[in-house]
């Protein structure tokens, strides 16, 4: 089964400072990398999302950087704010014919203190 | 982005009895659906698959007898745990999309919880 792994599991980051949330797959068949934020209670919503041809992305404050040969992507928030507070997942996608799949990461628990 | 809604957003119901969560696009028409289960603390697994006018694919260990999908319109895909026990008590969260390759915009979940 396809894996996607996650860490940290959880994190604090005082307000102004740097989010690092890394992930790495197993397998070279996914077709793109997004990142879901989830607050608590409510579903995922998308963040951010890298194609495996990209080495970076930024939107605003968040950036993916994606090492295709070492297969690691990472989620970095810069001036984190308290308002960024949420588990994070990575996933990774799989197009197949109409067989979509979404496999996600195991989640980290983020919070921003002030 | 686009909206898609899930009732009820929490349930309790009685072990052995059967429930039904909806889940709908609001604002577009989905051609395919997906329903995920979220355990405490725990990241979101695929459950099935549902493409509209069609029959559902699980995933593997997912029972289809159990977790009935109805995917009858473009907006509206339904999830029917049949004989519900306190193992089935999870965060249930479906996802809708337009096309493949498009985003799934998730629905912010339904809270099952069997006594």
């Amino acid at each position: 089964q396809q894996q996607v792994k996650q860490s940290p599991q959880s994190l604090i980051v005082q307000k102004g400072g740097i989010s690092i949330i890394n992930c790495a797959y197993e397998n070279t068949a996914f077709d793109y990398f997004p990142w879901y934020q989830q607050f608590p209670g409510k579903g995922p919503a998308l963040l951010i999302a890298i194609r495996p041809d990209v080495s970076e992305k930024k939107e605003g404050r968040f950036t993916i950087s994606f090492n295709k040969s070492a297969k690691q992507f990472s989620l970095h928030i810069m001036d984190s704010q308290p308002g960024d507070s949420a588990t994070y997942f990575c996933a990774a996608v799989t197009l197949n014919f109409g067989n979509e799949k979404l496999t996600f990461g195991t989640g980290t628990r983020l919070t921003i203190i002030p | 982005g686009a909206v898609v809604s899930q009732h009820p957003s929490w349930v309790i119901c009685k072990s052995g009895t059967s429930v039904k969560i909806e889940c709908r696009s609001l604002d577009f028409q989905a051609t395919t659906m997906f329903w995920y289960r979220q355990f405490p603390k725990q990241s979101l697994m695929l459950m099935a698959t549902s493409n509209e006018g069609s029959k559902a694919t699980y995933e593997q260990g997912v029972e289809k007898d159990k977790f009935l999908i109805n995917h009858a319109s473009l907006t509206l895909s339904t999830l029917t745990v049949t004989s519900a026990h306190p193992e089935d008590s999870s965060f249930y969260i479906c996802s809708a999309r337009v096309a493949e390759g498009n985003e799934q915009f998730f629905g912010p979940g339904t809270r099952l919880t069997v006594l």
